[in-house]
This record gives structure tokens, sequence and C-alpha cells, in this order.
């Protein structure tokens, strides 16, 4: 059964640094999202893209968060100066198409920043 | 405000003992609501969709109910394989191609052998 992979399951990083976390979508699917977790809290959105570009974003989606397509298969997010508040476990998830269809998570990647 | 509130924040069970968990929803416009199972650490698994009150759906022990301003995942003999937090989700009518999907705070469900 097809799956959303995330690389790495966990980062640990230091304050200021910048991290990429990286997420293989299910392969015909064509919409994508970042989502995080931060431990004890709701899921939050961050981010949806579509055609090569964003699509919606959240409060959270700062100039310090950026997401790519850097090839017909990986989708990214990148933290540019990482926060002690940035720790969480940030979730990818695709969809086949817009709304309603249902959106498939990741396992995750935990960030931890020192 | 589009807003998710699920109800009992935590609910322990003997196996065999159905129950209900609640999700309210207030939101403008539902394009579909989403329940998923999540297990610690692990990401959300999908579990249902639903799209318009009245519609129910199965999978094995869960079944889900959607009415206007609620649903409800129904759990019937439970087993402890079944223990786990529950997510409902919703997405509203929005414009944007990919919309986003807003969660309540879930259920841990705890079953007992």
């Amino acid at each position: 059964e097809p799956e959303v992979t995330q690389t790495p399951s966990h980062q640990v990083t230091q304050m200021g640094q910048e991290v990429i976390l990286r997420c293989v979508p299910i392969s015909n699917h064509l919409y994508f999202y970042w989502y995080r977790q931060i431990l004890g809290q709701k899921v939050e959105f961050l981010v949806s893209f579509y055609n090569n570009e964003i699509s919606e974003k959240s409060e959270i989606f700062d100039d310090q968060f950026s997401v790519e397509r850097p090839d017909g298969s990986n989708f990214t997010l990148k933290i540019r100066s990482t926060k002690l508040e940035d720790s969480a476990m940030y979730f990818c998830a695709s969809s086949e198409g817009p709304g309603p269809n249902e959106q498939y998570f990741g396992p995750g990647t935990r960030l931890t920043v020192t | 405000e589009d807003q998710v509130t699920q109800s009992p924040e935590a609910l322990r069970l003997q196996e065999g003992e159905s129950s209900s968990l609640n999700c309210s929803y207030t939101v403008s416009g539902l394009r579909g609501l989403f329940w998923y199972r999540q297990d610690p650490g692990k990401g959300p698994e999908f579990l249902f969709t639903l799209y318009s009150a009245g519609e129910e759906k199965e999978k094995e022990r869960l079944k889900a109910t959607l009415t206007k301003k609620e649903s409800f995942l129904h759990i019937t003999a439970p087993k402890p394989e079944d223990s786990a937090t529950y997510l409902c989700a919703v997405q509203a009518r929005q414009y944007s191609s990919a919309s986003k999907i807003i969660f309540g705070s879930g259920t841990r469900l705890s079953i007992r052998p």
C-alpha cells in the first residue's frame, strides 16, 4: 500500500541552525501539506502546496519557513534559523485532489532544538 | 472561526465495553469531516471521511456518524489493540486549491483486557 515517507525520523539541532525536513508523498498525489504537533498539543496546519506554489499558509509559517518540491518525488520544509519553540513533530501529508479528499500523513520527523 | 472540540479527553473501557466519542464542530461551510487514529509517536492514520449530515461509515468495530453540528465515533466491543488517540478534523469550504484541515485535541482511548 502506498504511503508517505519522511526523513529523518529524529533531528537534533542547535538554536539558530538551519534544518531541512524531507518527505516523499504518495506518487500519484498532487497536493502536499506540512503540519506540526507540539508535544501534548493539537496537530496544527503550516502550509499547503500545489502546482509548484504555496496554496495556503498559517500564521505560524513566517519568513523563517520555506517549502520546495526540488524534483518529481521530494517535498521539503526548511527552517532557516531554528528556535527552541520550533521543537515539535513535523508531519508531511498528501492528497490526490483538493478538498474534501482525505490527506494521508507520514510518520513524522521529531525536531529537537537545543 | 472554524473550531473542533472533542470529548471526552480520555476514556478507559474494559475489553468488549462499547462506547462513543464525540466531536462537535463549528465551520463556515463543511467540505468534509475526517476521523484519524494516532498511535504514540506516529502520524495520524486515516479512518473515515463524512461529507453530509446523516451519512454513516463503518470499518471493523468502528462506525462514524455525522449531524449538522456533531460527529460520533462509535466503537463496538473494543479490543486492546483499539487503544489509541482518535482525532476528528474538518475541512471548510474555501477557494484555495489545497485546503487545510483543522484538528481537535483528540480522545485518548484505552482498552483494558
